[in-house]
């Protein structure tokens, strides 16, 4: 079983659409949890970190449920721009200080005019 | 601010040779990871540098070893090159271990071809 796993997609939806994209981890020692977006033939970028409380920035909210090991991402009212691929990803690091990340293979948007 | 740099953009190999890539990291930060990306997959970790010492290392044989600089800038070397190795090598910068949310900054990658 991969350590993250994702539907890697493609989902594609038209402008102003609402999307969600699930992910579910298997270390449940794991100690922080994020969202990065990489466009095509680019990096990787931080588009938010996730809390069990939930937290939004804008558009985009992001969720964690320990007990199921699951983090989404929702992102409301799409723009062209939200196309790209989202990767879900896992710090397993123990508790030194060092972050240990793992990614998904990531799930892939294409927002349509 | 000066982000993330790495060098080369693109490297074309052959089997069996060597290759160095290098990577300087966001100006502030002190902690180096690598990540090798192939097609259609996720970043995945080989090794982070810290204070000059591998402190964490992924799945990754001893072919793929690294250094950090006391200006904390970092090399990965492959050696003897496999057909697999062909993929975009991400180096990611981070701040001080526990001084701060530790958000990786990566950079723009090496993209490397082996023949």
């Amino acid at each position: 079983r991969k350590e993250v796993e994702q539907d890697p997609g493609p989902f594609n939806v038209p402008e102003g659409a609402t999307v969600a994209f699930n992910c579910t981890y298997s270390n449940s020692a794991s100690q922080s949890f994020f969202w990065y977006r990489q466009d095509c033939r680019k990096e990787p970028k931080l588009l938010m970190s996730v809390y069990s409380s939930g937290n939004e920035d804008g558009r985009f909210t992001a969720q964690l449920n320990r007990a199921s090991q699951y983090i989404s991402l929702l992102i409301r009212d799409s723009k062209l721009s939200d196309s790209a691929t989202y990767l879900c990803v896992v710090n397993i690091g123990r508790n030194t200080g060092f972050q240990k990340l793992v990614f998904g293979t990531g799930t892939r948007l294409l927002v349509s005019p | 601010d000066a982000g993330v740099t790495q060098s080369p953009t693109h490297l074309i190999k052959t089997r069996g040779q060597q290759v160095t890539l290098r990577c300087s990291p966001k100006s502030g930060h002190d902690t180096v990871s690598w990540y090798q990306q192939a097609l259609g997959q996720g970043p995945q970790f080989i090794f982070q540098y810290y204070e000059e010492e591998e402190r964490q290392r992924g799945n990754f044989p001893d072919r793929f070893s690294g250094h950090q600089f006391p200006n904390y800038s970092s090399e990965l070397n492959v050696n003897a090159l496999l057909l697999g190795d062909s993929a975009l090598y991400l180096c990611a910068s981070s701040d001080t271990p526990g001084r701060s949310q530790e958000t990786q900054y990566f950079g723009p990658g090496t993209r490397l071809l082996v023949l």
